[in-house]
């Protein structure tokens, strides 16, 4: 069974500042992927990046980088020069190679501040 | 556009009524998915079915169903609607289903509403 926990129902960032979101993670499965979506007010799903657990290098795509740290089960997002574009449901999500099942977290709304 | 088309964008039916929603996985993508989201709920997987079968299945309710046809579309049929079933429905696609994952391309959702 797979689990998502994001403690952070509500953020909020000025414009140009870095905000990170946090999310951790349980799974038993041993090869698994994670990634973070945004959701926009559009309600479409936007993948914004993915991590392989293999790896330890946490990815990077443009802007937005995470912080994964296997041992602890966590998988934070940081945004830097946060943009008015920025503004959405972020969901954290897990998908095991055993479960074929992408699991979500309840997500986290991030408000920014011109 | 994603490439993943969901009909119709918005529905509007009574309680015990049946409605079906429709998806058009992204051209190449063998498997498509179901999501529920609710507002209090976050996005909680329904079904997976890859190339016409059923791969993997969720906290889908027994009044629901799915089918993925040759074309590889695939219909989520909702019967015996509740006022608790109205919610956005999505669907996703992938082009992998076995042993490692890319993601999931979303639909912009069908928006359910039971009155």
């Amino acid at each position: 069974a797979q689990t998502v926990t994001q403690s952070q129902p509500e953020m909020s960032v000025q414009e140009a500042e870095t905000v990170t979101l946090s999310c951790t993670y349980d799974t038993s499965e041993s090869d698994y992927y994670l990634f973070w979506y945004k959701q926009p007010p559009s309600r479409q799903m936007i993948l914004v990046i993915r991590q392989e657990a293999y790896k330890q290098q946490n990815a990077t795509e443009n802007r937005f980088s995470v912080n994964f740290q296997k041992a602890a089960k966590s998988f934070s997002l940081k945004i830097s020069d946060s943009q008015l574009g920025d503004a959405a449901m972020y969901f954290c999500a897990n998908w095991g190679a055993g479960s074929y099942q992408l699991t979500f977290g309840k997500g986290t709304k991030l408000s920014v501040i011109p | 556009d994603s490439g993943v088309t969901q009909t119709p964008k918005h529905l509007i039916t009574a309680t015990g009524q049946r409605v079906t929603l429709r998806c058009s996985p992204r051209s190449g993508d063998l498997s498509v998915y179901w999501y529920q989201q609710s507002l209090d709920q976050g996005l909680q997987f329904l079904i997976q079915y890859y190339n016409g079968e059923e791969r993997a299945k969720g906290n889908i309710l027994e009044r629901f169903s799915a089918q993925q046809f040759p074309d590889l579309h695939s219909e989520l049929n909702l019967s015996s609607l509740e006022l608790g079933d109205s919610a956005l429905y999505f669907c996703a696609s992938s082009s992998w289903t076995g042993e490692r994952s890319y993601g999931y391309t979303f639909g912009s959702g069908t928006r359910l509403t039971v009155v």
